[in-house]
């Protein structure tokens, strides 16, 4: 099953609008990224956050996690066209035999309508 | 530094064939993982290689094999093909070998670096 599971699935919004998408896990953590995926290639990592940080910056990005709640947001401000990509939260998951795997989430899908 | 290449980019099958793709890490990354990617079960975990061993398995059959050569190179097969195999097979490349998740065995971050990938599909 997944771990990360972003919410919502989908988001449309008007260039120079603010887009924010929520990732929820399972597991204790080190830590936690962000991905892009531009349509059907692969990803690029976006910002990682350690589970003793609560929020960070990177550029237009915000990322904050709350181990409490086991969740973490991704705001992107001021958005851009280039932005229309689907947003994946990553961390660590348990695989069958034991072991804890890269596991990532099913993803929000984010258009930017210019 | 090129980054990670994966070859071929596009790849047509038939149920019951086997198929073999192939990802180049970046030049000094000795991990390789492969990930599938399908629209009902997102991104998944495949298996990690380093040095030639793999070291991670995820929740796959046995028809999902790969290998790394001593260049770092790797491969995965997938043996008698059904259409849910269908999907994005993604390669990543990491400087070091994964413990936890994106945890390296030293314990820092293993940042992985993803390919374009290989899109299978199975008729």
């Amino acid at each position: 099953s997944q771990q990360g599971e972003e919410d919502p699935q989908a988001l449309s919004i008007q260039e120079g609008e603010n887009a924010t998408m929520n990732c929820s896990y399972k597991t204790s953590i080190n830590n936690l990224q962000w991905y892009r995926q531009n349509s059907g290639r692969g990803l690029v990592h976006l910002i990682l956050i350690r589970s003793n940080e609560r929020e960070k910056h990177s550029g237009r990005l915000r990322v904050t996690l709350d181990t409490s709640k086991k969740s973490s947001s991704l705001l992107i401000t001021a958005s851009r066209a280039a932005d229309t990509a689907s947003y994946f939260c990553a961390t660590l998951g348990a695989a069958s035999g034991g072991s804890y795997i890269p596991t990532f989430g099913r993803g929000t899908s984010l258009i930017v309508h210019p | 530094k090129a980054g990670v290449t994966q070859t071929p980019r596009y790849l047509i099958k038939t149920r019951g064939q086997q198929v073999t793709l192939s990802c180049s890490p970046i030049s000094g990354h000795r991990s390789v993982s492969w990930y599938q990617q399908t629209p009902g079960q997102g991104l998944q975990f495949l298996f990690e290689y380093f040095s030639e061993t793999q070291r991670n398995k995820g929740n796959f059959p046995g028809r999902f094999s790969g290998r790394q050569f001593s260049n770092s190179r790797s491969e995965m097969n997938v043996s008698t093909l059904e259409l849910g195999d269908s999907a994005l097979y993604l390669c990543a490349s990491s400087l070091e070998r994964g413990a936890r998740g994106f945890t390296s065995v030293k314990g820092s971050y293993n940042e992985q670096f993803f390919g374009p990938g290989t899109r299978l599909t199975v008729l």
